[in-house]
């Protein structure tokens, strides 16, 4: 039924690790994002690739650091973050040019920095 | 850049009743203004959209009004079920630039 899946759905981390967060995208779509959802906040752009290459980073800290190996798949990879870093990260595609249209979500990956 | 408000960030209803979200935005070059639902623990989804050609439409139960004088935009839902309990989120986006811009979010609750 889900056209963008994510994992892992939970991860916990230290400040001093490294994971990677995926997202795969089985729906033809040429532009993917990842999207930070904190509590009360708006949901935050981090990045946009359009056909494999990254057209906008939103000033994202140097910790999160994306991946667009083909236009199916991104990747987040993290490392040294901070405990304000936790948050819910969504990862969504659309179809054609960049934000036309609507916005396929992920389920998400939930992160916990200790 | 564009800012978007959304109000109320929280809403009760009775099961039956009629709930109503309301966003503004800054930027008058927004073009499209979509509305999502994340469920608890799930994904936001489209619910429906509207484009600033079009003062508002209407699917089902949902529907949606722009004012483009006033630069604000609404959802209504009407009848409200208790499946309608969820977290609705606004969003603007402007034809010169290249993102969405979300409101902060409206958690609706219907009471059965």
């Amino acid at each position: 039924e889900t056209g963008v899946t994510q994992t892992p759905r939970h991860l916990v981390m230290g400040m001093t690790n490294k994971k990677s967060l995926k997202c795969e995208q089985h729906l033809g779509h040429n532009a993917m994002y990842w999207y930070k959802q904190s509590a009360k906040k708006p949901l935050e752009l981090m990045f946009v690739y359009s056909l494999e290459e990254r057209v906008e980073n939103n000033s994202v800290p140097s910790r999160f650091s994306p991946e667009c190996p083909n236009s199916s798949h991104l990747f987040l990879h993290l490392h040294t973050l901070q405990p304000e870093d936790s948050a819910l990260y969504l990862c969504a595609s659309s179809q054609a040019a960049l934000f036309e249209g609507e916005l396929f979500f992920g389920e998400g990956s939930r992160l916990t920095v200790l | 850049g564009e800012n978007v408000e959304q109000h109320p960030s929280t809403l009760s209803v009775q099961e039956g009743d009629s709930a109503v979200i309301k966003c503004t935005y800054s930027d008058s070059a927004s073009n499209y203004f979509p509305w999502y639902k994340q469920e608890l623990g799930k994904r936001p989804q489209l619910i429906i959209d509207i484009r600033s050609n079009v003062g508002e439409k209407k699917d089902q139960r949902i529907a949606v009004t722009l004012n483009k004088t006033a630069k604000h935009f609404s959802l209504h839902i009407t009848e409200t079920q208790p499946e309608d309990s969820a977290v609705y989120f606004c969003a603007a986006i402007t034809n010169t630039g290249n993102q969405f811009y979300f409101g902060t979010g409206t958690s609706l609750t219907v009471i059965p």
